[in-house]
């Protein structure tokens, strides 16, 4: 299986700052990478596919980028909504896998 | 706007089988793909496997000895059973549309349902 890495796994940062996240897969997998959010006793919200497509209806202040194996999500200026875990996920190779997540906290 | 709902019982025995069913509303079951993901407690995501509205599948080999997906497109249904459950299976099951138009990633998930497996 491809196992995705993501740093960090804890992340404390204030509104309005910029925010970094990275998830390194174990080999390559082209642009198979999407992006979720997910809050407290919620689903996960797929944010972007592609690595660096934004789903419809989802902020501009978030950005993804990368490819091969390595990738990164931007919040470009964090909104008190966006205080929740990150999971990254790749399909290039089957079985999916996820990130372990990166929880964003205040 | 497509509406998913995961159903079935809360509590499962060790070795007993787990059945869950997700329904969808407010769109068609076909053409798409149909996921069950699963979360334990307080950690992350593991994929389970998926089935075509046609009845194709695709299980995570980790527990494809144990896992059978079904449809039934004539309810908009689409059911997860897993054998011989121990408490490791202890998650929240979530059901999930793969959606071609994302590169086949999960665009709408059901609220998930927490199955505990314990005697």
């Amino acid at each position: 299986d491809i196992q995705l890495t993501q740093s960090p796994s804890f992340l404390s940062a204030s509104v309005g700052d910029r925010v970094t996240v990275t998830c390194r897969a174990s080999q390559g997998i082209s642009s198979h990478l999407a992006w979720y959010q997910q809050k407290p006793g919620k689903a996960p919200k797929l944010l972007i596919y592609a690595a660096s497509t934004l789903q419809s209806g989802v902020p501009s202040r978030f950005s993804g980028s990368g490819s091969g194996t390595e990738f990164t999500l931007t919040i470009s200026s964090l909104q008190p909504e966006d205080f929740a875990t990150y999971y990254c996920q790749q399909l290039n190779t089957y079985p999916p896998t996820f990130g372990g997540g990166t929880k964003v906290e205040i | 706007q497509v509406q998913l709902q995961e159903s079935g019982p809360g509590l499962v025995k060790p070795s007993e089988t787990l059945s869950l069913t997700c329904t969808v509303s407010g769109g068609s079951i076909s053409g798409y793909y149909w996921s069950w993901i699963r979360q334990p407690p307080g950690k992350g995501l593991e994929w389970i496997g998926y089935i075509y509205y046609s009845g194709s599948t695709n299980y995570n080999p980790s527990l494809k000895s144990r896992v059978t997906i079904s449809v039934d497109t004539s309810k908009n249904q689409f059911s997860l059973r897993l054998s011989s459950v121990t408490a490791a299976d202890t998650a929240v099951y979530y059901c999930a549309r793969a959606n071609p138009d994302y590169g086949d990633f999960d665009d709408y998930w059901g609220q998930g349902t927490l199955v505990t497996v314990s005697s």
